[in-house]
């Protein structure tokens, strides 16, 4: 497609539910990046994944988070057993290779835990 | 780890007047990236900067990495109301071989605003 694009845009659940956020990057894009941006904060660096190799999981705040790509294409962050501070926006990048000077952001996921 | 810190955390200007946003790190820059935000929208790229000393400009936005290489500065002349948002800086990661990759540390953004 022609940008980073995510889906739900908006998302409201209740605390202890599970939630799922999907990111589809730019055609042919192999770097593919997840960021948190909580009120009054910067963006958090959550996972990266660059091909084939393993993730960069070091963002990832517990192990109620994780994410997956299939087929090197579309993403998808999962939050298990949401929490109130889990409210954030959740933000997808994705660029040519694993310089950042391609990131293309998408427009993000507002998530509200209530 | 990498740590930025933004300056000043809001900004409020009267359309037509300069301004300048400071970006510290803790360590050394080895890429530094000005993003803008827009509320409920993604982040838009503005500038980035490699150089100790390296200086870009874009309509009227000029991004300054200085020569320590440890501090960045975005000005805008004569801002607009079109100028408001949030400004992000990035730095780039260095993985153990001393290669950037993609993943970026931002700081906590500058929100700015400009009545007309």
């Amino acid at each position: 497609g022609a940008g980073v694009s995510q889906s739900p845009s908006n998302k409201v659940t209740e605390k202890g539910k599970d939630v799922e956020l999907r990111c589809d990057p730019i055609s042919g894009h192999t770097a593919l990046y997840w960021y948190r941006q909580s009120l009054g904060q910067g963006l958090e660096f959550l996972i990266y994944f660059q091909g084939n190799s393993a993730p960069d999981k070091s963002g990832l705040p517990s192990d109620r988070f994780s994410a997956e790509r299939t087929g090197g294409s579309v993403s998808t962050l999962t939050i298990q057993r949401t929490q109130q501070e889990d409210s954030a926006v959740y933000l997808c990048a994705s660029s040519l290779g694993a310089n950042p000077y391609g990131y293309t952001f998408g427009s993000g996921t507002r998530l509200t835990v209530v | 780890s990498q740590e930025l810190e933004q300056s000043p955390q809001s900004l409020i200007v009267q359309e037509g007047k300069n301004l300048t946003i400071n970006c510290t790190s803790s360590k050394t820059l080895y890429g530094l990236y000005w993003y803008k935000q827009k509320y409920g929208e993604g982040l838009i790229f503005l500038m980035m900067l490699q150089k100790g000393g390296e200086e870009k400009s874009h309509e009227k936005i000029t991004a300054k990495l200085d020569e320590k290489k440890q501090q960045s500065s975005l000005h805008i002349t004569a801002s607009q109301p079109s100028h408001a948002g949030i400004y992000l800086c990035g730095a780039a990661t260095l993985n153990a071989g001393g290669t950037s990759y993609g993943k970026l540390t931002f700081g906590q953004g500058t929100i700015l605003t400009v009545h007309p």
